[in-house]
């Protein structure tokens, strides 16, 4: 059983320009998380999406980001004309359909360098 | 938002056993403590997750007090390899999960 799958794992923007971020979540998991770590930093939430509706988006910056969970393929996080400031470890997580005991786990990373 | 409080770091030698405390006075009654390891350049890793008394799987025990107000990892035996940041969480179905700074372990030989 597959986990969580990021990919890039390392991807290099110039500012002005588009990233996209994408996560295929568990076999099975149905909810997907995406968190954003500076270095030296513990990870910050920016967004909590089920198949299609986005669940918890109190996390994510009011411009230039967006993100998507649709019915077929991965999920997408998309930051519209990067800025340095972006640059940061982008972490997804997934987790089955809601339980008592929630638990998320994480893909290994993405990680955004803007020149 | 409950919060965490852990130490910044700690030291400990090969082949002793470690002890982390995460204090979390406001837990509240859903909520479950679960802790993370993470290596550099590397995503989480789910370690250990309960509720109260004590929980052991085959990497670590925690465990919780009756008011839940703190909670201690143990990891027995350390060695190098587990050198990395340990984080402690409160989280309950269907919410994200709130990260602090972490603990960081570094284990010597």
């Amino acid at each position: 059983n597959a986990g969580v799958m990021q990919n890039p794992r390392h991807l290099v923007r110039r500012r002005g320009q588009e990233a996209r971020l994408r996560c295929s979540p568990m076999k099975g998991h149905s909810h997907v998380y995406w968190y954003r770590q500076l270095p030296e930093e513990g990870l910050k939430f920016m967004v909590y999406l089920q198949k299609e509706n986005i669940i918890d988006e109190s996390g994510m910056p009011k411009e230039r980001f967006s993100a998507e969970f649709p019915k077929e393929g991965p999920s997408i996080l998309r930051i519209q004309q990067v800025v340095r400031g972006d640059s940061a470890a982008y972490f997804c997580a997934s987790s089955p359909p809601r339980t008592v005991q929630e638990t998320q786990y994480f893909g290994p990373g993405t990680r955004l360098l803007v020149l | 938002l409950a919060k965490t409080t852990q130490p910044i770091s700690m030291d400990s030698y090969e082949g002793q056993e470690v002890n982390i405390t995460c204090s979390h006075n406001n837990i509240a009654t859903n909520d479950y403590i679960t802790w993370y390891q993470q290596f550099p350049s590397q995503g989480p890793r789910f370690i250990i997750q309960g509720y109260k008394t004590k929980v052991t799987n085959e990497v670590a025990s925690l465990f919780i007090p009756a008011d839940r107000k703190s909670s201690t990892l143990s990891l027995p035996r350390v060695s190098l390899s587990d050198t990395a940041v340990y984080y402690c969480l409160l989280n309950n179905a269907g919410n994200m999960l709130t990260f602090g700074g972490g603990t960081r372990l570094m284990v010597k030989p």
